[in-house]
Parts: structure tokens; C-alpha cells; sequence
């Protein structure tokens, strides 16, 4: 069965450290991956996704994530943390053999970054 | 830049009551989805729709619920008798050309359904 797991209810970071929030995940073939930020009271906005190719990818707002196929993780990282990256972070995955869209969710990692 | 909206931002029903949420997906998408959060819980995946069919529900898609792309532009939600515990946020989605399930969904602001 396909599942995300965020191992981080929480993560707290001060403003200017490196940051990461985990992500690793189970699907029966190859992962479609992605990073969504939910601020308070609003939508979830798509920072970034993995398809193929480099395993490094870049998306919105600074934010990167590295696909790592052998531990099956696709952590969230990000040199030098914004107070304003404060949200939440929810990873999410497709499988490639499923051939409906459904993205199955993460629970969700609240990142808070204190000045 | 193009972008998912939702009516109404938020609506507040009474038990057994209809209530139909309503979406406007990017013009040029054809995958449409519903999904749901209860509040401080994870998204639940409700249904995907193409080709004015259902292609993929959940188990929380029960026969309460029920999707409609009644025009070109409009994609709807409609819960026939609400229940206390559908109070959530409903986000609305789409993603683009057919065939690239890599494709990012967009999601609207959603639309927080609370049933009294």
C-alpha cells in the first residue's frame, strides 16, 4: 500500500539556520513526489516535485529537496530559514504504476522559525 | 497567473441539510479533484474526476456525495445530507494535460463547511 510518513510533528529552527523536514514514503513502483506549504487559513501552494532525473530538485521560495531512492526519503531542506517560512509542510506521493492521479498525503510538519 | 477558486470561503449548515461547494478549476486542466481536512488532521483524498467521470474516489466518498462539472468552467461538490463530522476544509484541485500524472495539482483557497 502506498503511504507518506512524516516522522516531524514539529520542527523548530532559528531564523537563518538550515532547515530540514523529513519525508519518506512506500509505493509499488516509482515515485512521483511533492512538496506543498499550507500558511494559516490558507490553501495548500505546490513548492516542488520530483519526477526523474536529478535527484536534487529546486523550488519556490529557496526551498530544495533531495530524492534519496535507496532510503526512500524526499526530505525538505533549505540553507537559511525566514520567519516567514513559519507553516506547514505536507509531503505528498503518486505511484507511477497507479493509474488514477491520487496523491496520498503526509500528516503534515509544522515549522515554526523563531527570530 | 491562473488559479483554483472557491465559493463560498466558508459555510455554515445545519444537520441533514445539501450543501454544494464550488470550484473553478485553471481553464485549461482537465484532471479535477476534492480533497478534505479536518481541522489540525492530514488531507484525505475525497475524488478525482476527467472526462465528466469519476475516475477515483475514496472510502470517505460515500453516497452522501456526489461531483458535477455542470458547464465548461464550474466543478461542484454536493454533500445531500451533511452529518456533524463532514465540518472541514474542502480544497478543491486541478492538474493539467492528460497522461502526466507527474503534474503538480493547484489547489483553491478551500471552502471551511461547518455542520451544526
Amino acid at each position: 500500500a502506498q503511504s507518506v510518513a512524516q516522522p516531524e510533528d514539529q520542527v523548530n529552527v532559528a531564523e537563518g539556520n538550515p532547515l530540514t523536514v523529513k519525508c519518506t514514503y512506500s509505493v509499488s513502483g516509482n515515485p512521483y513526489l511533492f512538496w506543498y506549504v499550507q500558511y494559516p487559513n490558507r490553501g495548500l501552494q505546490f513548492l516542488l516535485k520530483y519526477i526523474t532525473g536529478d535527484n536534487l530538485v529546486k523550488g519556490s521560495y529557496g526551498f530544495e529537496a533531495e530524492f534519496n531512492k535507496s532510503q526512500t526519503s524526499f526530505h525538505l531542506k533549505k540553507p537559511s530559514a525566514l520567519v516567514s517560512d513559519s507553516a506547514l509542510y505536507f509531503c505528498a506521493v503518486r505511484d507511477l504504476m497507479d493509474s488514477n492521479y491520487q496523491l496520498i498525503w503526509g500528516a503534515g510538519t509544522k515549522l515554526i522559525i523563531k527570530p | 497567473e491562473p488559479e483554483v477558486t472557491q465559493t463560498p470561503s466558508h459555510q455554515v449548515t445545519q444537520m441533514g441539510q445539501e450543501v454544494i461547494l464550488r470550484c473553478v478549476p485553471i481553464s485549461n486542466h482537465l484532471y479535477f479533484y476534492w480533497y478534505r481536512q479536518i481541522l489540525g488532521q492530514k488531507v484525505e483524498f475525497l475524488v478525482s474526476f476527467y472526462n465528466n467521470e469519476i475516475s477515483e474516489k475514496s472510502e470517505i466518498f460515500d453516497d452522501q456525495f456526489s461531483v458535477e462539472r455542470p458547464d465548461g468552467s464550474n466543478f461542484t461538490l454536493k454533500i445531500r445530507s451533511t452529518k456533524l463530522e463532514d465540518s472541514a476544509m474542502y480544497f478543491c484541485a486541478s492538474s493539467g494535460p492528460a497522461g502526466l500524472g507527474g503534474n503538480e495539482q493547484y489547489f483553491g483557497p478551500g471552502t471551511r463547511l461547518t455542520v451544526t
